[in-house]
Protein backbone atom coordinates (compact mmCIF):
# COMPACT_ATOMS: atom_id res chain seq x y z
CA UNK A 1 0.00 0.00 0.00
CA UNK A 2 1.27 3.08 -0.63
CA UNK A 3 1.04 5.97 1.92
CA UNK A 4 3.08 8.10 3.86
CA UNK A 5 4.53 6.85 7.75
CA UNK A 6 5.77 8.88 10.52
CA UNK A 7 7.44 7.94 13.89
CA UNK A 8 7.15 7.11 16.41
CA UNK A 9 3.78 8.18 17.34
CA UNK A 10 4.51 9.64 20.89
CA UNK A 11 8.04 11.50 21.63
CA UNK A 12 8.96 12.27 24.98
CA UNK A 13 12.18 14.08 25.26
CA UNK A 14 13.85 16.48 28.32
CA UNK A 15 14.38 20.36 27.76
CA UNK A 16 17.29 21.17 26.18
CA UNK A 17 17.58 17.94 24.07
CA UNK A 18 17.45 17.22 19.86
CA UNK A 19 14.87 14.65 18.48
CA UNK A 20 14.48 13.37 15.12
CA UNK A 21 10.79 12.81 13.58
CA UNK A 22 10.91 10.34 10.80
CA UNK A 23 8.57 10.46 7.65
CA UNK A 24 8.88 8.54 4.94
CA UNK A 25 6.44 7.90 1.64
CA UNK A 26 6.72 5.46 -0.91
CA UNK A 27 4.24 7.93 -3.14
CA UNK A 28 7.35 9.05 -5.22
CA UNK A 29 6.04 12.28 -4.64
CA UNK A 30 8.40 15.51 -5.29
CA UNK A 31 7.24 17.64 -2.53
CA UNK A 32 7.28 16.92 0.88
CA UNK A 33 6.25 19.26 4.04
CA UNK A 34 6.42 19.31 7.91
CA UNK A 35 3.61 21.21 9.98
CA UNK A 36 3.31 21.87 13.64
CA UNK A 37 -0.41 22.00 15.50
CA UNK A 38 -0.67 23.47 18.37
CA UNK A 39 -4.44 22.73 20.38
CA UNK A 40 -6.84 24.07 18.86
CA UNK A 41 -5.21 25.59 15.86
CA UNK A 42 -4.62 25.14 12.17
CA UNK A 43 -1.27 23.42 11.17
CA UNK A 44 1.34 25.52 10.85
CA UNK A 45 4.30 25.43 8.23
CA UNK A 46 7.74 24.58 9.11
CA UNK A 47 9.69 23.21 6.30
CA UNK A 48 9.05 22.38 2.84
CA UNK A 49 10.96 20.25 0.32
CA UNK A 50 10.13 20.75 -3.69
CA UNK A 51 13.29 18.02 -4.74
CA UNK A 52 16.07 16.04 -3.55
CA UNK A 53 18.77 18.03 -1.48
CA UNK A 54 16.75 21.18 -1.56
CA UNK A 55 14.35 22.67 1.10
CA UNK A 56 12.88 26.14 1.67
CA UNK A 57 11.81 27.73 5.63
CA UNK A 58 8.06 27.83 6.00
CA UNK A 59 6.39 30.33 8.49
CA UNK A 60 7.96 28.87 11.52
CA UNK A 61 11.43 27.15 10.61
CA UNK A 62 13.67 28.82 13.80
CA UNK A 63 14.83 26.12 16.01
CA UNK A 64 13.93 23.50 13.41
CA UNK A 65 16.11 21.81 10.46
CA UNK A 66 15.68 19.52 8.12
CA UNK A 67 17.58 17.59 5.22
CA UNK A 68 16.39 15.70 2.03
CA UNK A 69 19.00 13.45 0.91
CA UNK A 70 16.41 10.83 -0.29
CA UNK A 71 13.17 11.36 -2.33
CA UNK A 72 11.05 9.20 0.10
CA UNK A 73 12.41 10.72 3.48
CA UNK A 74 12.24 13.71 5.19
CA UNK A 75 13.48 13.74 8.65
CA UNK A 76 12.67 16.74 10.77
CA UNK A 77 14.77 17.93 13.83
CA UNK A 78 13.56 19.80 17.11
CA UNK A 79 16.57 21.60 18.39
CA UNK A 80 16.93 22.93 22.02
CA UNK A 81 17.02 26.39 20.07
CA UNK A 82 13.10 25.42 19.69
CA UNK A 83 11.66 27.67 22.57
CA UNK A 84 8.16 25.40 23.14
CA UNK A 85 8.42 22.57 21.48
CA UNK A 86 5.59 20.48 22.47
CA UNK A 87 3.10 20.11 20.15
CA UNK A 88 1.50 17.86 17.08
CA UNK A 89 3.84 17.33 14.41
CA UNK A 90 2.58 16.28 11.05
CA UNK A 91 4.50 15.67 7.80
CA UNK A 92 3.03 15.42 3.89
CA UNK A 93 3.61 14.98 0.47
CA UNK A 94 2.58 16.09 -2.70
CA UNK A 95 3.06 15.74 -6.65
CA UNK A 96 4.00 19.02 -8.36
CA UNK A 97 2.67 20.08 -11.31
CA UNK A 98 0.27 22.71 -13.04
CA UNK A 99 -2.98 20.91 -11.80
CA UNK A 100 -3.86 21.55 -8.46
CA UNK A 101 -2.60 18.74 -6.24
CA UNK A 102 -3.67 17.42 -2.67
CA UNK A 103 -1.11 17.25 -0.01
CA UNK A 104 -1.07 13.15 1.48
CA UNK A 105 -0.55 13.65 5.32
CA UNK A 106 0.70 10.82 7.49
CA UNK A 107 -0.93 10.07 11.20
CA UNK A 108 1.51 12.37 13.11
CA UNK A 109 3.99 12.59 16.16
CA UNK A 110 3.05 13.81 19.59
CA UNK A 111 5.89 15.47 20.77
CA UNK A 112 5.75 16.65 24.90
CA UNK A 113 9.37 17.95 26.01
CA UNK A 114 9.31 17.73 29.84
CA UNK B 1 -0.50 34.08 -1.02
CA UNK B 2 -3.97 34.34 -0.74
CA UNK B 3 -5.13 34.47 2.65
CA UNK B 4 -8.81 32.70 3.66
CA UNK B 5 -11.31 33.30 5.98
CA UNK B 6 -13.72 30.66 7.09
CA UNK B 7 -16.13 30.26 9.95
CA UNK B 8 -14.07 30.11 13.51
CA UNK B 9 -17.40 27.00 14.00
CA UNK B 10 -20.70 25.49 13.27
CA UNK B 11 -23.46 23.47 14.54
CA UNK B 12 -25.55 21.31 12.68
CA UNK B 13 -27.77 17.95 12.96
CA UNK B 14 -27.46 14.67 11.76
CA UNK B 15 -29.39 14.22 8.35
CA UNK B 16 -28.77 18.06 7.48
CA UNK B 17 -26.67 19.37 4.62
CA UNK B 18 -24.12 21.85 5.89
CA UNK B 19 -22.61 24.14 3.82
CA UNK B 20 -19.06 26.54 4.79
CA UNK B 21 -17.98 29.65 2.81
CA UNK B 22 -14.76 30.59 2.54
CA UNK B 23 -13.64 33.84 1.32
CA UNK B 24 -10.56 34.59 -0.59
CA UNK B 25 -10.42 37.69 -2.01
CA UNK B 26 -7.27 37.86 -3.50
CA UNK B 27 -6.76 34.13 -5.34
CA UNK B 28 -4.48 34.00 -7.89
CA UNK B 29 -5.28 33.06 -11.36
CA UNK B 30 -3.29 29.81 -11.12
CA UNK B 31 -4.80 29.06 -7.46
CA UNK B 32 -6.86 25.70 -7.24
CA UNK B 33 -9.16 25.44 -4.39
CA UNK B 34 -8.59 22.78 -2.12
CA UNK B 35 -10.96 21.60 1.42
CA UNK B 36 -9.12 19.27 3.94
CA UNK B 37 -10.97 17.28 6.92
CA UNK B 38 -8.77 17.01 10.35
CA UNK B 39 -10.27 14.89 12.90
CA UNK B 40 -8.73 14.88 16.16
CA UNK B 41 -4.70 13.61 16.19
CA UNK B 42 -4.96 12.89 13.23
CA UNK B 43 -3.36 14.00 9.92
CA UNK B 44 -6.04 16.36 7.55
CA UNK B 45 -8.05 14.11 4.78
CA UNK B 46 -8.23 15.70 1.07
CA UNK B 47 -11.95 15.98 0.65
CA UNK B 48 -12.45 18.05 -2.73
CA UNK B 49 -10.64 20.38 -5.75
CA UNK B 50 -11.52 22.69 -7.57
CA UNK B 51 -10.91 25.58 -9.87
CA UNK B 52 -14.05 27.02 -11.26
CA UNK B 53 -17.61 26.18 -11.44
CA UNK B 54 -19.21 23.12 -9.54
CA UNK B 55 -17.00 19.82 -8.88
CA UNK B 56 -18.37 16.85 -7.05
CA UNK B 57 -17.59 13.70 -5.77
CA UNK B 58 -19.04 10.94 -3.54
CA UNK B 59 -18.72 12.77 -0.08
CA UNK B 60 -18.96 16.30 -1.04
CA UNK B 61 -19.66 19.44 -3.94
CA UNK B 62 -17.79 22.30 -3.94
CA UNK B 63 -19.51 25.41 -5.72
CA UNK B 64 -16.71 28.49 -7.08
CA UNK B 65 -18.91 31.73 -8.24
CA UNK B 66 -17.62 32.72 -11.59
CA UNK B 67 -15.23 35.53 -9.88
CA UNK B 68 -13.86 32.91 -7.62
CA UNK B 69 -13.55 35.17 -4.79
CA UNK B 70 -15.15 32.48 -2.40
CA UNK B 71 -16.14 28.72 -2.79
CA UNK B 72 -18.63 26.89 -0.70
CA UNK B 73 -17.74 23.46 1.10
CA UNK B 74 -21.09 21.25 0.90
CA UNK B 75 -21.63 18.14 2.59
CA UNK B 76 -24.96 16.54 2.08
CA UNK B 77 -26.74 14.79 4.87
CA UNK B 78 -24.04 15.53 7.40
CA UNK B 79 -23.79 12.37 10.20
CA UNK B 80 -22.10 12.28 13.65
CA UNK B 81 -18.94 11.46 12.33
CA UNK B 82 -18.55 14.11 10.21
CA UNK B 83 -17.56 15.95 13.24
CA UNK B 84 -14.21 17.23 12.39
CA UNK B 85 -12.46 20.81 11.29
CA UNK B 86 -12.62 21.93 7.79
CA UNK B 87 -9.38 23.48 6.10
CA UNK B 88 -9.85 25.64 3.10
CA UNK B 89 -6.89 26.25 1.06
CA UNK B 90 -5.98 28.08 -1.92
CA UNK B 91 -2.89 27.67 -3.83
CA UNK B 92 -1.10 26.68 -7.17
CA UNK B 93 1.02 23.71 -5.61
CA UNK B 94 4.61 25.41 -6.86
CA UNK B 95 3.53 25.60 -10.61
CA UNK B 96 4.41 29.48 -10.25
CA UNK B 97 6.65 28.88 -7.69
CA UNK B 98 4.29 30.08 -4.87
CA UNK B 99 4.69 27.06 -3.10
CA UNK B 100 3.47 27.69 0.30
CA UNK B 101 0.11 26.84 1.49
CA UNK B 102 -1.51 28.11 5.03
CA UNK B 103 -4.36 26.20 6.35
CA UNK B 104 -5.48 28.69 8.52
CA UNK B 105 -7.57 27.83 12.04
CA UNK B 106 -10.41 26.30 9.96
CA UNK B 107 -13.85 25.59 10.71
CA UNK B 108 -14.75 23.50 13.40
CA UNK B 109 -18.43 21.11 12.44
CA UNK B 110 -20.17 19.74 15.37
CA UNK B 111 -22.84 17.46 14.61
CA UNK B 112 -25.43 17.16 16.70
CA UNK B 113 -27.72 13.76 17.17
Amino acid sequence: DGGITQSPKYLFRKEGQNVTLSCEQNLNHDAMYWYRQDPGQGLRLIYYSQIVNDFQKGDIAEGYSVSREKKESFPLTVTSAQKNPTAFYLCASSTIGLSGSEQFFGPGTRLTVL
Amino acid sequence: LAKTTQPISMDSYEGQEVNITCSHNNIATNDYITWYQQFPSQGPRFIIQGYKTKVTNEVASLFIPADRKSSTLSLPRVSLSDTAVYYCLVGDNGWTGGFKTIFGAGTRLFVKA
